[in-house]
């Protein structure tokens, strides 16, 4: 079935630093969801990407899906405390369900 | 709106013990979902709702049933808890039906189970 893979699995940075994270299919994709879960909460929707090469911005994250429509990334830019949690990428299941990557989790030190 | 909910928040079982899990939705939304979250594994889907009187399996649906009550509620059975079954579910929902594009799901707070 589907899966999708999602590196690295733990990132610590330090308070100012860059975070990326990574999502990759062995097939072509229709759309891909990213989704922050902070610690102790639930996850919650962050964004969807559907065209091939579409790149999104909120803020201080970046989103991009590649062209092949096989992987896409998250990069925060100078990250604060605020961005501590973990990121997840999902993708579309055979039956219309989400797959859920592993999830990266992120620790940011002040 | 209350958006996803969820109950209870906590639970503490010993084995063989049963229990449901309840989840409601006040979006309106057709599919609903159980996953399970353990520590490197991410979510895990064990069932799901496309739509009210259906239910799929998932990918880990052994030890579970599911019952989705009316378009709002759908709920999670442990028939006999195992220590495996230990770890935290969470309840989603979304607006996506049959033929329809994936759509954004929504969680629930979560349910902490443990099982001695």
């Amino acid at each position: 079935g589907q899966q999708v893979m999602q590196i690295p699995q733990y990132q610590h940075v330090q308070e100012g630093e860059d975070f990326t994270t990574y999502c990759n299919s062995s097939t072509t994709l229709s759309n891909i969801q990213w989704y922050k879960q902070r610690p102790g909460g639930h996850p919650v929707f962050l964004i969807q990407l559907v065209k091939s090469g579409e790149v999104k911005k909120q803020k201080r994250l970046t989103f991009q899906f590649g062209e092949a429509k096989k992987n896409s990334s998250l990069h925060i830019t100078a990250t604060q405390t605020t961005d501590v949690g973990t990121y997840f990428c999902a993708v579309r299941g055979s039956q219309g369900n989400l797959i859920f990557g592993k999830g990266t989790k992120l620790s940011v030190k002040p | 709106n209350a958006g996803v909910t969820q109950t209870p928040k906590f639970q503490v079982l010993k084995t063989g013990q049963s229990m449901t899990l309840q989840c409601a939705q006040d979006m309106n939304h057709n599919s609903m979902y159980w996953y399970r979250q353990d520590p490197g594994m991410g979510l895990r889907l064990i069932y799901y709702s496309a739509s009210e009187g259906t239910t799929d399996k998932g990918e880990v649906p052994n030890g579970y049933n599911v019952s989705r009550l009316n378009k709002r509620e759908f709920s999670l059975r442990l028939e006999s808890a195992a220590p495996s079954q230990t770890s935290v579910y969470f309840c989603a929902s979304s607006s996506l039906g049959r033929g329809t594009r994936t759509d954004t799901q929504y969680f629930g707070p979560g349910t902490r189970l443990t099982v001695l």
